[in-house]
């Protein structure tokens, strides 16, 4: 059984708009999630992360944004870059972000 | 400062053979962990190493094994390869092994089992 979950494997949007990625999870013991991004041939890059006790945390264009109750988080991207296009990971730990568990990514197109 | 390195980049293996794969975390980094992504998944922990001691395994067979040296780099090997061992194996490093670290993942060794 898949613990985190990304029903959406790809999302395209236009530049400038807002790009809205949702990753949902099952496992109530996580208490540490962080999104990665993948470009081709690369290692996954670090990009934001949020802890269990809070339900916000931005970074610059990237927020995150977490609902316990409902075991979901979502990325949000303001405004959408060419160059945000890429494979985007949730992932969640428990305790030890070294042991993550990763869902399936989510490819974003970002049209000129 | 250079990042995560891995060698080889792409290997050809066929089955029932082994595989060694090689990580060096980046200068400093104490903590290293390996993760498996088959194609069109998302990686999947295998194994972490922090001071040469295994922190912790995922759920994969005996035929995975791992360890770390004394200057921190790791190796990976997989005995008895299988078509199912296809992957793209990552390693990311931190400095230590606490519970909100930032990981940095090296390029990944792409394997092709035969």
């Amino acid at each position: 059984d898949q613990q985190v979950k990304q029903n959406s494997p790809s999302l395209s949007v236009q530049e400038g708009r807002i790009s809205i990625l949702n990753c949902d999870y099952t496992n109530s013991m996580f208490d540490y999630f962080l999104w990665y991004k993948k470009y081709p041939a690369e290692g996954p890059t670090f990009l934001i992360s949020i802890s269990s006790i809070k339900d916000k945390n931005e970074d610059g264009r990237f927020t995150v944004f977490l609902n316990k109750s409902a075991k979901h988080l979502s990325l949000h991207i303001v405004p959408s870059q060419p160059g945000d296009s890429a494979v985007y990971f949730c992932a969640a730990s428990v305790n030890n972000a070294g042991k993550s568990t990763f869902g399936d990514g989510t490819t974003l197109t970002v049209k000129p | 400062d250079a990042g995560v390195t891995q060698s080889p980049t792409h290997l050809i293996k066929t089955r029932g053979q082994h595989v060694t794969l090689r990580c060096s975390p980046i200068s400093g980094h104490k903590s290293v962990s390996w993760y498996q992504q088959v194609l069109g998944q998302g990686p999947q922990f295998i194994f972490q190493y922090y001071e040469k001691e295994e922190r912790g395994r995922g759920n994969f067979p005996d035929r995975f094994s791992a360890r770390q040296f004394p200057n921190y780099s790791s190796e990976l090997n997989v005995n008895a390869l299988l078509l199912g061992d296809s992957a793209l194996y990552l390693c990311a490093s931190s400095l230590y092994a606490l519970p909100q670290e930032t990981q940095y993942f090296g390029p990944g060794t792409r394997l092709l089992v035969l």
